[in-house]
C-alpha cells in the first residue's frame, strides 16, 4: 500500500512549450501534496505544497506563474511547467502526505528535459 | 525553523564493514525523524523514522539508526555494509509543533561501499 505514482517518468520537450507532470496517491487520500525540485547529486528543494481544492503555497523565489500546481482530487495533483527554458531542466519529485496517517510517501521522480 | 546537517558529502567504507552515516538536528518541538535513500534517476525510498518510544530504530535493509537527543543526533548505520547499499542518504525532519507538515531534508550523503 501507500504507493504514489509520477507520470511522465521522463520528458523532453522544446524551449517555449508547456509541460504537465502528474503525481497520484493510488490506494490512499492525500489532502496535502508536495513538489519538489531536485539538481544532480543534490537535496530536494520543496518548490510548493499543494492542498485539495485550494491554492498551492509557494516558497520563497518559486514563481507560482510558471509552476502551475492544480490539486483537483484527493488523489491527483498536477505540477505544469510553463513556457519551459533549458534552465528548468531538472528532476522533479512529488510526495503525498497520508490523511489520518502522518506519513508522507514520495513518488519516483520526472526527468524534465528542456532543450 | 527547522534545520538538518549531514556533514559529510561523501562516505566510503568497505564491504562487510560498519557503515556510518552522520545526521544532526535542530527544532524547536519535539522532532520526527527519517532517513530516505534515493538510487540514481529514482525517487526516496523510506528507510526508517523516530517519533518516540526507543532511541533505536530499526529499519528497512538492516538499517538502523539512533536518536540522541543530548546531541540532536540521528545517525544511520549497518552493522555490516553491501555493494548494493551505495546510494544517496537523505536524513529528514519534520516537527510535531504547528500546522507545518512539510519535510525538511539535509543535503545528503552518497555511500560508496567498495567490493
Amino acid at each position: 500500500g501507500a504507493v504514489v505514482s509520477q507520470h511522465p517518468s521522463r520528458v523532453i520537450c522544446k524551449s517555449g512549450t508547456s509541460v504537465k507532470i502528474e503525481c497520484r496517491s493510488l490506494d490512499f487520500q492525500a489532502t496535502t501534496m508536495f513538489w519538489y525540485r531536485q539538481f544532480p547529486k543534490q537535496s530536494l528543494m520543496l518548490m510548493a505544497t499543494s492542498n485539495e481544492g485550494s491554492k498551492a503555497t509557494y516558497e520563497q523565489g518559486v514563481e507560482k506563474d510558471k509552476f502551475l500546481i492544480n490539486h483537483a482530487s484527493l488523489t491527483l495533483s498536477t505540477l505544469t511547467v510553463t513556457s519551459a527554458h533549458p534552465e528548468d531542466s531538472s528532476f522533479y519529485i512529488c510526495s503525498a502526505f497520508r490523511d489520518g496517517y502522518g506519513e508522507q510517501f514520495f513518488g519516483p521522480g520526472t526527468r524534465l528535459t528542456v532543450l | 525553523a527547522q534545520s538538518v546537517a549531514q556533514p559529510e558529502d561523501q562516505v566510503n567504507v568497505a564491504e562487510g564493514n560498519p557503515l556510518t552515516v552522520k545526521c544532526t538536528y535542530s527544532v524547536s518541538g519535539n522532532p520526527y525523524l527519517f532517513w530516505y535513500v534515493q538510487y540514481p534517476n529514482r525517487g526516496l525510498q523510506f528507510l526508517l523514522k523516530y517519533i518516540t518510544g526507543d532511541n533505536l530504530v530499526k529499519g528497512s535493509y538492516g538499517f538502523e539508526a539512533e536518536f540522541n537527543k543530548s546531541q540532536t543526533s540521528f545517525h544511520l548505520k549497518k552493522p555490516s555494509a553491501l555493494v548494493s547499499d551505495s546510494a544517496l542518504y537523505f536524513c529528514a525532519v519534520r516537527t510535531l509543533s504547528g500546522s507545518a507538515r512539510q519535510l525538511t531534508f539535509g543535503s545528503g550523503t552518497q555511500l560508496t561501499v567498495l567490493p
